[in-house]
């Protein structure tokens, strides 16, 4: 149990374009999600907290308007980049817990290319 | 600003071998300390989380340590096999809101 699944797992897109990426929590009802961007040999940066049905609450640094997160139901998330650029390029992994646990679950990370 | 470093960033030992993951943080207020591993296209799976009122836990070949006081965590492998070849992640949390601050992580390669 537990599962969290991301979509796409990879994706090259060309700057300037938008890019959305999902999380689902598959068996179990996630009101809390996390998104992450990891680049090589770093740390993971969380981003962003989601809580299901309001709005996101988004690190310091982190631009909300360039990473639009959407939370609208108990098993999905979106993290839309928008007018990506290069430096956007990164691994993008969302964590999902459900209501009164304490665990968080991850996805398995999407690859995001801007050219 | 809590800070976690692991120390090495990459290790390579032969099959059998034991070893020892470290990490560090700089900040000893912690609420817990959890070790993950993470293969590539694959999710980050956690593998034993320390409390801070808590010394060591162990799972199987796995031993992870805590030190509050020196700000240091290890990680013991026992009989380390090739399919323990993967990235080892530290994290802490500053409070019961299980916030992640994270390690950069150890690339640990076993040979066969």
């Amino acid at each position: 149990g537990a599962v969290v699944s991301q979509h796409p797992s990879w994706v090259i897109c060309k700057s300037g374009t938008s890019v959305k990426i999902e999380c689902r929590s598959l068996d179990f009802q996630a009101t809390t999600m996390f998104w992450y961007r990891q680049f090589p040999k770093q740390s993971l940066m969380l981003m962003a907290t989601s809580n299901e049905g309001s709005k996101a609450t988004y690190e310091q640094g982190v631009e909300k308007d360039k990473f639009l997160i959407n939370h609208a139901s108990l098993t999905l998330s979106t993290l839309t980049v928008t007018s990506a650029h290069p430096e956007d390029s990164s691994f993008y992994i969302c964590s999902a817990r459900a209501a009164g646990a304490y665990e968080q679950y991850f996805g398995p990370g999407t690859r995001l290319t801007v050219t | 600003k809590q800070e976690v470093t692991q120390i090495p960033a990459a290790l390579s030992v032969p099959e059998g071998e034991n070893l020892v993951l470290n990490c560090s943080f700089t900040d000893s207020a912690i609420y817990n300390l959890q070790w993950f591993r993470q293969d590539p296209g694959k999710g980050l799976t956690s593998l034993l989380l320390i409390q801070s009122s808590q010394r060591e836990q162990t799972s199987g070949r796995l031993n992870a340590s805590l030190d509050k006081s020196s700000g240091r965590s290890t990680l013991y492998i026992a009989a380390s096999q090739p399919g323990d070849s993967a990235t080892y992640l530290c994290a802490v949390s500053p409070d019961s809101n299980y916030q992640l601050i994270w390690g950069a992580g150890t690339k640990l390669i076993i040979k066969p």
